[in-house]
């Protein structure tokens, strides 16, 4: 089957401008996560969502990030007001909820992010 | 102390010889655990999961796990220039099964 698919697969912006990044998990996989890359860097944790239960915002940066997820499938991350140091790539992960969590993650391509 | 920790490397190791990959973790409730490839402007990649004691083996690639240690190795065969990459090492969390992952150990195989 498919696999996690994300859009646009790379965004130019300008200071100040919002962007949405677009994740789409594979079907039946209840729990998403989204992270950012910088480069060279190792996977910053930006927001997990797991099944029907509040989702953990504990990774994102500041208030100008926001992510949803609509009908438990496709998510949208937010970046409000972009800044230079969002430029990064930004990673959607999926896996399924399995009891005693052997939740194995399968990632899309990424969108890289530059701000200009 | 980080919740999941890797030398950052780079580990350099000559073609045809052992790659060995370390892994330590804080969460005495984790109970799995994930290892990941990831290439130089690509996605990680995941090749190998364990959850129990000892060792599992898949091609060139053994994991092994050690609970009372809160240590998992991945070991790499017979190396190929093909397996540089960077490998994450990545947990559950006990409490929420939230996916933890460690900083990364670059690998350079030598040909």
């Amino acid at each position: 089957g498919a696999g996690v698919s994300q859009s646009p697969s790379n965004k130019v912006t300008e200071k100040g401008k919002d962007v949405e990044l677009r994740c789409d998990p594979i079907s039946g996989h209840t729990a998403l996560y989204w992270y950012r890359q910088s480069l060279g860097q190792g996977l910053e944790f930006l927001i997990y969502f797991q099944g029907n239960s509040a989702p953990d915002k504990s990774g994102l940066p500041s208030d100008r990030f926001s992510a949803e997820r609509t009908g438990g499938s496709v998510s949208t991350l937010t970046i409000q007001r972009t800044q230079q140091e969002d430029s990064a790539v930004y990673l959607c992960a999926s896996s399924l909820e399995v009891a005693g969590g052997r939740n194995e993650q399968f990632f899309g391509p990424g969108t890289r992010l530059t701000v200009l | 102390q980080k919740e999941v920790e890797q030398n950052s490397g780079p580990l350099s190791v000559p073609e045809g010889a052992i790659a060995s990959l370390n892994c330590t973790y804080s969460d005495r409730g984790s109970q799995s655990f994930f290892w990941y490839r990831q290439y130089s402007g690509k996605s990680p990649e995941l090749i190998m999961s364990i959850y129990s004691n000892g060792d599992k083996e898949d091609g060139r690639f053994t994991a092994q796990l050690n609970k009372a240690s809160q240590y998992v190795s991945l070991l790499i065969r017979d190396s190929q220039p093909s397996d540089s990459a960077t490998y994450l090492c990545a947990v559950n969390r006990g409490r929420d099964d939230k996916i933890i992952f460690g900083k990364g150990t670059r690998l350079h195989i030598l040909p």
